[in-house]
């Protein structure tokens, strides 16, 4: 059974970078027609898709924030991250990571998100 | 963008009730279309891809229709464990990837 776990800081001041990691236990991030996303939901609204990474490392991000955003992956520890520059209070958010197939054409499994507040 | 526009935005129902709920796309998505239900504090769960094929291990109720730009969501037989808010999310090739605003399923 595949999981994703959310990690990193749930506090970042305005201005700066935050980062999140997604480990994906229970199968390798490598194997399959997958890709790795990032999706943001503020408290009470709807979801908002940030952006994807292949495991070949070609990525696409949400123009609304593509200039801020930076999607990575390492193949050896199972992982993929999150950064995202320049916050600010719009950025607060519970950050959810999930697997996206080519296949089904959807977000199969997800993690249990992880609130993010921008506040200093 | 491809706008998801869903309706209504909530809905009263009882269990055993029929629910219908539609998303509209802003242009044609094909049947690239998925459905998902979130629980308050959980994170989406997928229910249908492909505009109608229910995921593995979602309950017979739920279902899914549409193609193009109008797609349905229908529990059959409303249970108490579907009281939740559900999403539509096109799933074609065009990006970014979007999702409706939501449906809220409440107990009448």
């Amino acid at each position: 059974q595949v999981q994703l776990q959310e990690s990193g800081p749930g506090l970042v001041k305005p201005s700066q970078t935050l980062s999140l990691t997604c480990t994906v236990s229970g199968g390798s991030i490598s194997s399959g027609s997958y890709y790795w996303s990032w999706i943001r939901q503020p408290a009470g609204k709807g979801l908002e898709w940030i952006g994807r990474i292949y495991t070949s490392g070609s990525t696409n991000y949400n123009p609304s924030l593509k200039s801020r955003v930076t999607i990575s992956v390492d193949t050896s520890k199972n992982q993929f991250s999150l950064k995202l520059s320049s916050v600010t209070a719009a950025d607060t958010a519970v950050y959810y990571c999930a697997r996206g197939t080519t296949m089904v054409r959807g977000f199969d499994y997800w993690g249990q998100g992880t609130l993010v507040t921008v506040s200093s | 963008d491809i706008q998801m526009t869903q309706s209504p935005s909530s809905v009263s129902a009882s269990v055993g009730d029929r629910v219908t709920i539609t998303c509209r796309a802003s242009q044609g998505i094909s049947s690239w279309l998925a459905w998902y239900q979130q629980k308050p504090g959980k994170a989406p769960k997928l229910l249908i891809y492909a505009a109608s094929s229910l995921q593995s291990g979602v309950p017979s109720r739920f279902s899914g229709s549409g193609s193009g730009t109008d797609f349905t969501l229908t529990i059959s037989s409303l249970q108490p464990e579907d009281f939740a808010t559900y999403y539509c999310q096109q799933a074609n090739s065009f990006l970014p990837l979007t999702f409706g605003g939501g449906t809220k399923v409440e107990i009448k």
